[in-house]
């Protein structure tokens, strides 16, 4: 168990929905990371956060957002979800924010109908 | 632009084999970070190594080695007397510690370590 969680686990949806995908990360840890899997596009980073700051900002479409809260859990916000959006997600801590040794979630595997 | 080539794609060994996992990254900066992530067949990633570019020592780490070369612009993983629960997807990755922060994956390269 890495201790950081991710909830849902699985979120089946349909396109032009709107999803909330949840990360919490490790006890102490400052930096969360977005990372997203699909068959088409490989393995992604979509953006860091560090600290409630956005630090880094990596592949992540214009209908995506995230942002970190000042409990330091951070949240994906997907938007007019597309067939291709059907990914899997993964979120990871660090103490720091240069990407030292990171923790992953488990992923929330989303599927959009 | 960064780029990450893991030209294998799959690798088949037999236990207890040594087996290096290339890696060659593309970039014109000269501060940058180079990782490796472990995917096991039950999908979560596992975070292996950060390697800065001002750092051209090698890394040991139990059955694992990593071998940093900027002449070659590479960054090699070696699993030494490989075991079964090594078998895994292994993905290598640049990202520049200055300016776009991106971070670039390669497309990764299948392990299976049989028994």
């Amino acid at each position: 168990d890495s201790g950081v969680t991710q909830t849902p686990k699985h979120l089946i949806t349909a396109t032009g929905q709107r999803v909330t995908l949840r990360c919490s990360p490790r006890s102490g840890d400052l930096s969360v990371y977005w990372y997203q899997q699909s068959l088409d596009q490989g393995l992604q980073f979509l953006i860091q956060y560090y600290n409630g700051e956005e630090r880094a900002k990596g592949n992540i479409l214009e209908r995506f957002s995230a942002q970190q809260f000042p409990d330091l859990h951070s949240e994906l916000n997907l938007s007019s979800l597309e067939l291709g959006d059907s990914a899997l997600y993964f979120c990871a801590s660090s103490v720091g924010a240069e990407w030292e040794t990171q923790y992953f979630g488990p992923g929330t595997r989303l599927l959009v109908l | 632009a960064q780029k990450v080539t893991q030209a294998q794609t799959e690798i088949s060994v037999v236990e207890k084999e040594d087996v290096t996992l290339d890696c060659v990254y593309e970039t014109r900066d000269t501060t940058y970070y180079l990782f490796w992530y472990k995917q096991p067949p039950s999908g979560e990633l596992v975070f292996l190594i950060r390697r800065n570019s001002f750092d051209e020592q090698n890394e040991i780490s139990g059955r694992y080695s990593w071998n940093f070369q900027k002449s070659t612009s590479s960054f090699n993983f070696t699993i030494t007397a490989s075991q079964v629960v090594d078998s895994a997807v292994y993905f290598c990755a640049l990202k520049l510690i200055q300016g776009a922060q991106k971070l670039v994956f390669g497309q990764g390269t299948r392990l299976t370590i049989n028994p």
